[in-house]
């Protein structure tokens, strides 16, 4: 079974300044797909980013990026130019391929932007 | 507009109370699903299903059941609740294959006393 694993449980970042949020994985499974939700304090869960395991590529989008380790199955997220917007709980999580395309979640990270 | 809604989106109930939470899309995805989210624990899959009539169980299915009686709906059953049932509680629907986004209802918050 795969797990996802977020060791920040809190991070703070100073407004437009560059924060990076860690994720690792585990696996045995060479065909998945790895995604970044933000979750505000409204409880919507909102797609960040994606990244495909077969794409060497790092994914980006406007001010957020990836850096995807697949060898060391890291995955980590960094928000450049922070803004108060983007204070939320961010959940790393990873798709299979195999049977019921499940997504599994890490524990989440509490993002804190200081004016 | 696309969406996934999610009814109610509070309740508060009593041990034992049967009790329905509805979910339903409007983007003709074939693939639905429940997750229970708890502090520190993160989101875990309750149920599944494929498609209309296709489901199966997550990792946490004790104590819920389901239903894919319409491509739009999947609504989830607590027979019986109990304490440790309370819990934020989301619906996300995606067209069938790993690489589609999941898009996620506005959750509903249960607090079974």
């Amino acid at each position: 079974a795969q797990t996802v694993t977020q060791s920040q449980p809190e991070m703070s970042v100073q407004e437009a300044e560059t924060v990076t949020l860690s994720c690792t994985y585990d696996t045995s499974e060479s065909d998945y797909y790895l995604f970044w939700y933000k979750q505000p304090p409204s409880r919507q869960m909102i797609l960040v980013i994606r990244q495909e395991a077969y794409k060497q590529q790092n994914a980006t989008e406007n001010r957020f990026s990836v850096n995807f380790q697949k060898a060391a199955k890291s995955f980590s997220l960094k928000i450049s130019d922070s803004q108060l917007g983007d204070a939320a709980m961010y959940f790393c999580a990873y798709r299979t391929n195999f049977g019921n395309e499940k997504l599994t979640f890490g524990t989440g990270t509490r993002l804190t932007i200081i004016p | 507009e696309a969406q996934v809604t999610q009814n109610p989106r509070y309740l508060i109930t009593v041990t034992g109370k049967k009790l329905t939470v509805t979910c339903s899309q409007n983007m003709n995805h074939e693939y639905m699903s429940w997750y229970r989210q708890d502090p520190g624990l993160g989101l875990r899959q309750i149920y599944y299903s494929m498609n209309v009539e296709v489901t199966d169980k997550g990792d946490v299915p004790e104590g819920y059941k389901v239903s894919r009686k319409e491509k739009r709906n999947f609504p989830l059953i607590l027979e019986s609740p109990s304490p440790n049932q309370t819990s934020l509680y989301f619906c996300a629907s995606s067209l069938q294959g790993y690489y589609n986004e999941q898009f996620f209802g506005p959750g509903t918050r249960l607090t079974v006393l």
